[in-house]
């Protein structure tokens, strides 16, 4: 079985410009969660898709990120415009329904310079 | 609001000795789940294990085996026998309310040395 997919893997930019991640979750998964993972700290939760409703995003920086699960299978994460304090890694997360285990994709490392 | 402590940032043990990583959680939910994940230098997040709240039964895979004690609100992870491949960031995860958000600690970063 395929596991969570993301793309790009890594992506360098420069403050006040744009970015998008994507993210294919394991097939048959209602549920998709994309994370901020900060160098030396436990990923934080930023928005969370049952199907293609939005359950949680108390803590996504509404002012410039953005995210849409078409469809209730991909998604898209984005960012607009970056700041340095985004440089972090994003992973993409997917799991039956939001009682099961969560698996991870590669995560984008994102340097904003 | 859910909160997981992970108080030992860095552990180093020689190969082929136990090590148990500790982890304390709050939460105000009756109903909710604890998982161990663990961050290789790889990067991406590999699933150990989940338990409810309603299973205290310790649990043994192999060389791992987990603790779940309620009255101390614990959930600790030991590593028997450990090997270099060990090596990675491990995480203990909280899962609870009523979209069941899962809250991560701060990790553990495990060295074991040949």
């Amino acid at each position: 079985e395929a596991g969570v997919a993301q793309s790009p893997r890594y992506k360098i930019i420069e403050k006040r410009q744009s970015v998008a991640f994507w993210c294919n979750p394991i097939s048959g998964h209602a549920t998709l969660y994309w994370y901020q993972q900060i160098l030396g700290q436990g990923p934080k939760l930023l928005i969370q898709f049952q199907n293609n409703g939005v359950v949680d995003d108390s803590q996504l920086p509404k002012d410039r990120f953005s995210a849409e699960r078409l469809k209730g299978v991909d998604s898209t994460l984005k960012i607009q415009p970056a700041k340095l304090e985004d440089s972090a890694v994003y992973l993409c997360a997917s799991s039956l329904d939001y009682t099961y285990e969560q698996y991870f994709g590669p995560g984008t490392r994102l340097t904003v310079t | 609001a859910q909160k997981v402590t992970q108080a030992q940032t860095e552990i180093s043990v020689v190969e082929k000795e136990d090590v148990t990583l500790d982890c304390v959680y709050e939460t105000r939910d009756t109903t909710y789940y604890l998982f161990w994940y663990k961050q290789p230098p790889s990067g991406e997040l590999v699933f150990l294990i989940r338990r409810n709240s309603f299973d205290e039964q310790n649990e043994i895979s192999g060389r791992y085996s987990w603790n779940f004690q309620k009255s101390t609100s614990s959930f600790n992870f030991t590593i028997t026998a450990s090997q270099v491949v060990d090596s990675a960031v491990y995480f203990c995860a909280l899962s609870g309310g009523s979209a069941r958000q899962l809250t991560f600690g701060s990790g553990t970063q495990l060295t074991v040395l040949p």
